[in-house]
């Protein structure tokens, strides 16, 4: 099945910095790749994603790029605020027999943005 | 719409005890997800439902039951809780399957079994 591994697990950036977060996945069937931000005790929340026939994709300062042939993926915050404080998830999709398609998250990154 | 809604937001079981968790969505959705989520890590997939009557497996079923009875409604079913099933639940939809599709996940549900 599908492994994904995200990197790192913590992250402290200074505010107005750039934050960086990685991920890979094992199964190059997959085709879409969505990150969620999940602030505590709140349920995931979409704030971008980005399909296989894309390499790159931004939304104000937020984006992500994809490199399929190394099957890897990262999410950019430029500008960051306290406001971005909160875990991070990176997900792959990948379809299943019988229909349908599943998501395997990464196990998060908990940002930290400091004044 | 509400969207996705679970209850009950919490809940305590004592070990050996079963629970329902109930997860309704009003957006005519056709696939239904359940994930467990363990402190400081990702969701990991209990079970799924492509549509009423249609149900499988994820990573993590063992424990666990759901039914589809209705496109509504993906009730999962805890017959005899352990210490290891202690994790925040949610649940998620998405119309036509999640291919390239965001999931819509709904408020959780946090079990504490003691």
């Amino acid at each position: 099945g599908e492994n994904v591994e995200q990197h790192p697990s913590t992250l402290s950036v200074q505010e107005g910095d750039s934050a960086v977060i990685k991920c890979t996945y094992s199964d190059s069937a997959s085709n879409y790749f969505p990150w969620y931000k999940q602030e505590l005790g709140k349920r995931p929340q979409l704030i971008i994603d980005i399909r296989s026939n894309v390499g790159e994709k931004k939304d104000q300062r937020i984006a992500v790029t994809l490199n399929k042939t190394a099957k890897h993926f990262s999410l950019h915050i430029t500008e960051t605020q306290p406001e971005d404080s909160a875990v991070y998830f990176c997900a792959a999709m990948v379809g299943v027999t019988g229909g349908g398609n599943k998501l395997t998250f990464g196990t998060g990154t908990q940002l930290k943005v400091e004044l | 719409n509400a969207g996705v809604t679970q209850t009950p937001k919490f809940r305590i079981l004592k070990i050996g005890q079963s629970m329902t968790l109930q997860c309704t969505q009003d957006m005519n959705h056709n696939y239904m997800y359940w994930y467990r989520q363990d402190p400081g890590m990702g969701l990991k997939l209990i079970y799924y439902s492509v549509g009423a009557g249609i149900t499988d497996k994820g990573e993590v079923p063992n424990g666990y039951n759901v039914s589809r009875s209705t496109t509504e409604d993906f009730p999962l079913r805890l017959e005899l809780a352990a210490p290891s099933q202690t994790s925040v639940y949610f649940c998620a939809s998405t119309r036509y399957g999640g291919y390239q599709e965001t999931q819509y996940f709904g408020p959780g549900t946090r079990l504490l079994v003691l």
